[in-house]
Protein backbone atom coordinates (compact mmCIF):
# COMPACT_ATOMS: atom_id res chain seq x y z
CA UNK A 1 0.00 0.00 0.00
CA UNK A 2 1.01 3.80 -0.47
CA UNK A 3 3.30 4.83 2.41
CA UNK A 4 4.53 8.77 3.04
CA UNK A 5 7.39 8.78 5.88
CA UNK A 6 8.66 11.84 7.04
CA UNK A 7 10.68 12.18 10.02
CA UNK A 8 9.03 11.73 12.90
CA UNK A 9 11.04 13.69 15.40
CA UNK A 10 11.37 17.30 16.14
CA UNK A 11 13.79 18.85 14.37
CA UNK A 12 15.44 21.90 16.35
CA UNK A 13 17.73 24.45 15.10
CA UNK A 14 18.72 27.71 15.43
CA UNK A 15 17.38 31.05 13.86
CA UNK A 16 19.15 32.13 10.96
CA UNK A 17 20.37 28.58 9.69
CA UNK A 18 18.41 26.50 6.68
CA UNK A 19 16.09 24.00 7.76
CA UNK A 20 15.74 20.72 6.41
CA UNK A 21 12.78 18.06 5.94
CA UNK A 22 12.47 15.23 4.40
CA UNK A 23 9.15 13.32 2.98
CA UNK A 24 9.76 9.82 1.32
CA UNK A 25 7.16 7.63 -0.18
CA UNK A 26 6.90 3.92 -2.02
CA UNK A 27 4.57 1.86 -3.59
CA UNK A 28 3.33 5.45 -5.84
CA UNK A 29 4.15 7.23 -8.69
CA UNK A 30 2.65 10.55 -7.86
CA UNK A 31 2.08 13.49 -10.33
CA UNK A 32 3.03 16.09 -7.86
CA UNK A 33 3.55 16.38 -4.59
CA UNK A 34 2.44 19.57 -1.66
CA UNK A 35 3.81 20.82 1.09
CA UNK A 36 1.64 22.27 4.01
CA UNK A 37 2.06 24.02 7.43
CA UNK A 38 0.28 23.40 10.30
CA UNK A 39 0.12 25.04 13.38
CA UNK A 40 -1.32 24.08 16.65
CA UNK A 41 -5.04 23.79 16.89
CA UNK A 42 -5.30 25.00 13.44
CA UNK A 43 -6.15 23.71 10.08
CA UNK A 44 -3.04 22.97 7.58
CA UNK A 45 -2.10 25.57 5.53
CA UNK A 46 -0.71 24.85 1.90
CA UNK A 47 2.70 26.13 1.16
CA UNK A 48 4.03 24.72 -2.35
CA UNK A 49 3.05 22.45 -5.07
CA UNK A 50 5.82 20.60 -7.23
CA UNK A 51 4.85 18.42 -9.81
CA UNK A 52 6.79 15.23 -11.41
CA UNK A 53 8.21 16.69 -14.06
CA UNK A 54 9.86 19.39 -12.00
CA UNK A 55 12.81 19.19 -9.56
CA UNK A 56 12.62 22.07 -7.55
CA UNK A 57 10.59 25.14 -6.81
CA UNK A 58 11.25 27.97 -4.67
CA UNK A 59 8.58 30.70 -2.95
CA UNK A 60 10.69 33.74 -1.73
CA UNK A 61 12.37 31.42 1.79
CA UNK A 62 11.00 28.09 0.62
CA UNK A 63 12.58 25.66 -1.69
CA UNK A 64 10.90 22.37 -2.52
CA UNK A 65 12.82 19.20 -4.63
CA UNK A 66 11.34 16.89 -5.70
CA UNK A 67 13.24 13.44 -6.83
CA UNK A 68 10.97 10.60 -8.42
CA UNK A 69 13.96 8.57 -8.83
CA UNK A 70 14.87 8.21 -5.11
CA UNK A 71 10.96 8.85 -4.14
CA UNK A 72 11.69 11.78 -2.08
CA UNK A 73 10.90 15.43 -1.37
CA UNK A 74 13.53 17.97 0.30
CA UNK A 75 11.86 21.27 1.90
CA UNK A 76 14.07 23.99 2.67
CA UNK A 77 13.77 26.97 4.71
CA UNK A 78 16.53 29.39 4.39
CA UNK A 79 16.95 31.62 7.17
CA UNK A 80 14.68 30.31 9.47
CA UNK A 81 13.36 32.79 11.93
CA UNK A 82 11.19 31.69 15.74
CA UNK A 83 8.12 32.27 13.25
CA UNK A 84 8.95 29.35 11.23
CA UNK A 85 8.33 26.76 14.19
CA UNK A 86 5.01 24.82 13.47
CA UNK A 87 4.79 21.35 12.29
CA UNK A 88 5.48 20.77 8.33
CA UNK A 89 3.28 17.89 6.35
CA UNK A 90 3.79 16.07 2.84
CA UNK A 91 1.25 15.12 0.63
CA UNK A 92 0.04 13.07 -2.16
CA UNK A 93 -2.49 13.14 -4.14
CA UNK A 94 -4.77 9.82 -3.11
CA UNK A 95 -5.59 9.53 -6.86
CA UNK A 96 -5.88 11.33 -9.58
CA UNK A 97 -7.93 14.83 -10.26
CA UNK A 98 -9.56 14.96 -7.33
CA UNK A 99 -9.44 16.13 -3.45
CA UNK A 100 -8.21 12.81 -1.93
CA UNK A 101 -4.68 13.39 -0.40
CA UNK A 102 -2.36 11.52 1.75
CA UNK A 103 -0.66 12.77 4.53
CA UNK A 104 2.75 12.00 6.08
CA UNK A 105 2.50 12.25 9.86
CA UNK A 106 4.43 15.57 10.22
CA UNK A 107 7.58 17.24 11.00
CA UNK A 108 7.79 19.57 13.85
CA UNK A 109 10.28 22.40 13.48
CA UNK A 110 10.96 24.59 16.18
CA UNK A 111 13.41 27.63 15.22
CA UNK A 112 15.57 29.16 18.33
CA UNK A 113 16.25 32.43 18.79
CA UNK B 1 -11.85 35.87 -0.63
CA UNK B 2 -13.50 34.53 2.60
CA UNK B 3 -11.70 31.86 3.73
CA UNK B 4 -13.04 28.04 4.90
CA UNK B 5 -15.52 28.49 7.63
CA UNK B 6 -16.29 25.19 9.86
CA UNK B 7 -19.19 25.19 12.34
CA UNK B 8 -19.14 24.58 15.62
CA UNK B 9 -15.64 24.48 16.48
CA UNK B 10 -15.77 22.91 19.78
CA UNK B 11 -18.71 20.26 20.34
CA UNK B 12 -18.56 17.71 23.19
CA UNK B 13 -20.85 14.52 22.91
CA UNK B 14 -22.02 11.60 24.95
CA UNK B 15 -21.00 7.97 23.09
CA UNK B 16 -23.70 6.60 21.13
CA UNK B 17 -24.92 9.98 20.06
CA UNK B 18 -24.76 11.28 16.85
CA UNK B 19 -23.28 14.76 15.62
CA UNK B 20 -23.49 16.79 12.40
CA UNK B 21 -20.56 19.18 11.44
CA UNK B 22 -20.80 22.16 9.06
CA UNK B 23 -18.66 23.48 6.31
CA UNK B 24 -18.72 26.44 4.17
CA UNK B 25 -16.26 26.41 1.53
CA UNK B 26 -14.04 28.82 -0.57
CA UNK B 27 -16.72 30.86 -2.67
CA UNK B 28 -16.30 29.37 -6.11
CA UNK B 29 -14.86 25.92 -5.25
CA UNK B 30 -16.54 22.93 -5.81
CA UNK B 31 -14.56 20.28 -4.35
CA UNK B 32 -15.10 19.58 -0.31
CA UNK B 33 -13.03 17.39 1.50
CA UNK B 34 -13.05 15.50 4.70
CA UNK B 35 -10.14 14.56 7.07
CA UNK B 36 -9.74 13.48 10.71
CA UNK B 37 -6.77 14.28 12.78
CA UNK B 38 -5.70 12.67 15.60
CA UNK B 39 -2.61 12.72 17.72
CA UNK B 40 -2.19 8.94 16.61
CA UNK B 41 -3.05 8.52 13.01
CA UNK B 42 -2.13 12.04 11.79
CA UNK B 43 -4.54 13.27 8.83
CA UNK B 44 -6.33 11.06 7.20
CA UNK B 45 -8.87 11.13 4.41
CA UNK B 46 -12.45 10.69 5.05
CA UNK B 47 -14.45 11.83 1.87
CA UNK B 48 -14.71 14.21 -0.84
CA UNK B 49 -17.24 16.11 -2.66
CA UNK B 50 -17.49 17.46 -5.82
CA UNK B 51 -20.85 18.93 -7.56
CA UNK B 52 -22.51 17.10 -5.05
CA UNK B 53 -21.86 14.11 -5.80
CA UNK B 54 -19.15 11.71 -3.58
CA UNK B 55 -16.03 11.53 -5.64
CA UNK B 56 -14.08 9.89 -3.26
CA UNK B 57 -14.20 7.91 0.16
CA UNK B 58 -11.73 6.78 2.58
CA UNK B 59 -11.02 4.13 4.83
CA UNK B 60 -14.18 4.84 7.30
CA UNK B 61 -16.79 2.52 9.08
CA UNK B 62 -20.44 3.20 7.30
CA UNK B 63 -21.69 5.38 10.60
CA UNK B 64 -19.47 8.30 8.88
CA UNK B 65 -21.24 10.09 6.10
CA UNK B 66 -21.34 13.11 4.62
CA UNK B 67 -23.32 15.28 1.79
CA UNK B 68 -23.19 18.31 -0.51
CA UNK B 69 -25.29 21.08 -1.21
CA UNK B 70 -25.94 22.87 -4.58
CA UNK B 71 -24.10 25.68 -3.28
CA UNK B 72 -20.97 23.45 -2.43
CA UNK B 73 -21.50 23.74 1.36
CA UNK B 74 -21.27 20.42 2.76
CA UNK B 75 -22.60 18.37 6.45
CA UNK B 76 -20.70 15.48 7.85
CA UNK B 77 -22.51 12.89 10.01
CA UNK B 78 -21.48 10.75 12.83
CA UNK B 79 -24.02 8.46 14.25
CA UNK B 80 -23.49 5.88 17.36
CA UNK B 81 -20.03 8.17 18.52
CA UNK B 82 -17.14 5.75 20.12
CA UNK B 83 -14.16 7.46 22.15
CA UNK B 84 -12.62 7.22 19.66
CA UNK B 85 -13.95 9.17 17.38
CA UNK B 86 -12.29 12.48 19.23
CA UNK B 87 -10.56 14.10 17.08
CA UNK B 88 -10.02 17.47 15.02
CA UNK B 89 -12.73 17.42 11.97
CA UNK B 90 -11.39 19.58 9.22
CA UNK B 91 -12.84 20.01 5.96
CA UNK B 92 -10.70 21.77 2.85
CA UNK B 93 -11.85 23.17 -0.45
CA UNK B 94 -10.16 23.57 -4.28
CA UNK B 95 -11.17 24.28 -7.23
CA UNK B 96 -12.17 20.21 -7.68
CA UNK B 97 -10.75 20.81 -11.09
CA UNK B 98 -7.68 19.61 -12.95
CA UNK B 99 -4.79 21.57 -11.91
CA UNK B 100 -6.71 23.10 -9.36
CA UNK B 101 -5.08 21.13 -6.84
CA UNK B 102 -4.23 23.00 -3.56
CA UNK B 103 -6.67 22.38 -0.69
CA UNK B 104 -7.58 25.35 1.80
CA UNK B 105 -8.39 24.07 5.09
CA UNK B 106 -10.52 25.43 7.60
CA UNK B 107 -9.67 26.07 11.44
CA UNK B 108 -11.38 22.71 12.17
CA UNK B 109 -14.33 21.20 14.47
CA UNK B 110 -12.49 19.71 17.82
CA UNK B 111 -15.04 16.82 18.83
CA UNK B 112 -14.55 15.40 22.25
CA UNK B 113 -16.55 12.04 22.98
CA UNK B 114 -17.35 11.09 26.77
Amino acid sequence: SQKIEQNSEALNIQEGKTATLTCNYTNYSPAYLQWYRQDPGRGPVFLLLIRENEKEKRKERLKVTFDTTLKQSLFHITASQPADSATYLCALPGSSNTGKLIFGQGTTLQVKP
Amino acid sequence: KAGVTQTPRYLIKTRGQQVTLSCSPISGHRSVSWYQQTPGQGLQFLFEYFSETQRNKGNFPGRFSGRQFSNSRSEMNVSTLELGDSALYLCASSGGLAGNYEQYFGPGTRLTVT
